[in-house]
């Protein structure tokens, strides 16, 4: 099955910094990235996310960049605000395994005003 | 859009008994649903696969007669934690999928067994 890794673990950012999460992947049949938001006690929401025929998009202050090459996958948040502070999952999901998520272990993200 | 409700919110049993979590998906038909559990500071674990009017997919290590899944209809799904014991306790959250892929998830269910 896929193996989806997710670094760092936790992250601590001025407010205005950029933020960096970067994820790697085992299966390069891999063909779909997407970035979820969870704010404590909450439902993870999608902020963003890509397929593998593209190599980058972008949100307003959030972009995600795939380099299929590598497997690894990135977001990247520009301008942090304090309400960027979550627990941020990247997954990746096999077009032959019934598209099932599977989720990196998470990013705490702490931006300090 | 592509609204997922799940009911209910939070939920206090006692060891033994069973309860059942709703899953819905309020504005767009759901091909597939997908139950995730969460413990703290965790990553999401998915326990099963549900596919309208067929039996779910369980994952390695989750046990299909204690996690009753129904997927009755394109908009709902239910989890039955049936048995409940302390060790189920976890936050219990469903996904939608409605055939591009993404998951939209509810807000999931707090279930403490005491």
């Amino acid at each position: 099955g896929e193996n989806v890794e997710q670094h760092p673990s936790t992250l601590s950012v001025q407010e205005g910094d950029s933020a960096v999460i970067k994820c790697t992947y085992s299966d390069s049949a891999s063909n779909y990235f997407p970035w979820y938001k969870q704010e404590l006690g909450k439902r993870p929401q999608l902020i963003i996310d890509i397929r593998s025929n593209v190599g980058e998009k972008k949100d307003q202050r959030i972009a995600v960049t795939l380099n299929k090459t590598a497997k690894h996958f990135s977001l990247h948040i520009t301008e942090t605000q304090p309400e960027d502070s979550a627990v941020y999952f990247c997954a990746a999901s096999l077009p032959s395994n019934d598209y099932k998520l599977s989720f990196g272990a998470g990013t705490t993200v702490t931006v300090r005003a | 859009g592509a609204v997922v409700s799940q009911h209910p919110s939070r939920v206090i049993c006692k060891s033994g008994t069973s309860v059942k979590i709703e899953c819905r998906s309020l504005d767009f038909q759901a091909t597939t649903m997908f139950w995730y559990r969460q413990f703290p500071k965790q990553s999401l674990m998915l326990m099963a696969t549900s596919n309208e009017g067929s039996k779910a997919t369980y994952e390695q290590g989750v046990e299909k007669d204690k996690f009753l899944i129904n997927h009755a209809s394109l908009t709902l799904s239910t989890l039955t934690v049936t048995s409940a014991h302390p060790e189920d306790s976890s936050f219990y959250i469903c996904s939608a999928e409605g055939g591009s892929e993404t998951q939209y998830f509810g807000p999931g269910t707090r279930l403490l067994v005491l």
